[in-house]
């Protein structure tokens, strides 16, 4: 199975990002979020559904309901410009999602 | 600090080979399972292997099998990616990353290194 991203998505600066992910019945489960800045390694900023690393910002949250899992970031900020990736659990081994790179206007 | 530090990417022969190594610190390293995770030149992530703490279990992706080797030294706080036959489209970034500190299921992948480059090149 695959897990599917929008290429791209476009936020003003200030407002609530919402960054999807379908492919799975995530009922059935868990899902992990990570934040690749330009020229970065990926950073985990979502595990086990919906909770945070510390150090990982409130702004930060997702949700999930039958075969799509959302990222959200609340008050968008410059510096949240970046891509997007989701991943689940394929037995051991975790799969990843196409990425969605976010732009802040 | 935790911290994760790759080497051995360089530039090779399509049919070369090359042993990647990613040494840790700041955690007690037997106690993890560890991950390759690649990404190609304007691509997005691909997890390549994994090996359990104590190397008794490995994984990979089904276009490395056969070609690559996942291994584990825990005297030495350190994992390896030996990679046979390599192809054009092995070129990537190439991560070490730790499965996250957290109890139960659902972890993710916490914390990453900065990466080595393999290109794979005539």
């Amino acid at each position: 199975y695959a897990l599917t991203q929008a290429p791209s998505v476009s936020v003003s600066e200030g407002q609530t990002a919402s960054i999807a992910c379908s492919g799975v019945d995530f009922g059935e489960t868990f899902v992990c979020w990570y934040q690749q800045k330009a020229g970065q390694s990926p950073v985990l900023v979502i595990y086990q559904d919906v909770k945070r690393p510390s150090g990982i910002p409130e702004r930060f949250s997702a949700s999930s309901s039958g075969t799509t899992a959302i990222l959200s970031i609340r008050g968008t900020q410059i510096t949240d410009e970046a891509d997007y990736y989701c991943q689940v659990w394929d037995g051991r081994n975790p799969r990843f999602g196409g990425g969605t790179r976010l732009t802040v206007l | 600090e935790v911290q994760l530090v790759e080497s051995g990417g360089s530039v090779v022969r399509p049919g070369g080979s090359l042993r990647l190594s990613c040494a840790a610190s700041g955690f007690t390293f037997d106690d993890f399972d560890m991950n390759w995770v690649r990404q190609g030149p304007g691509k997005g992530l691909e997890w390549v292997s994994s090996i359990n703490w104590n190397g008794g279990i490995t994984e990979y992706v089904d276009s490395v099998k056969g070609r690559f080797t996942i291994s584990r030294d825990n005297a030495k706080n350190s994992v390896y990616l030996q990679m046979n036959n390599l192809r054009v489209e092995d070129t990537a970034f190439y991560y070490c990353a730790r499965e996250q500190e957290v109890a139960g299921n659902g972890k993710g992948l916490d914390p990453w290194g900065r990466g080595t480059l393999v290109t794979v090149s005539s």
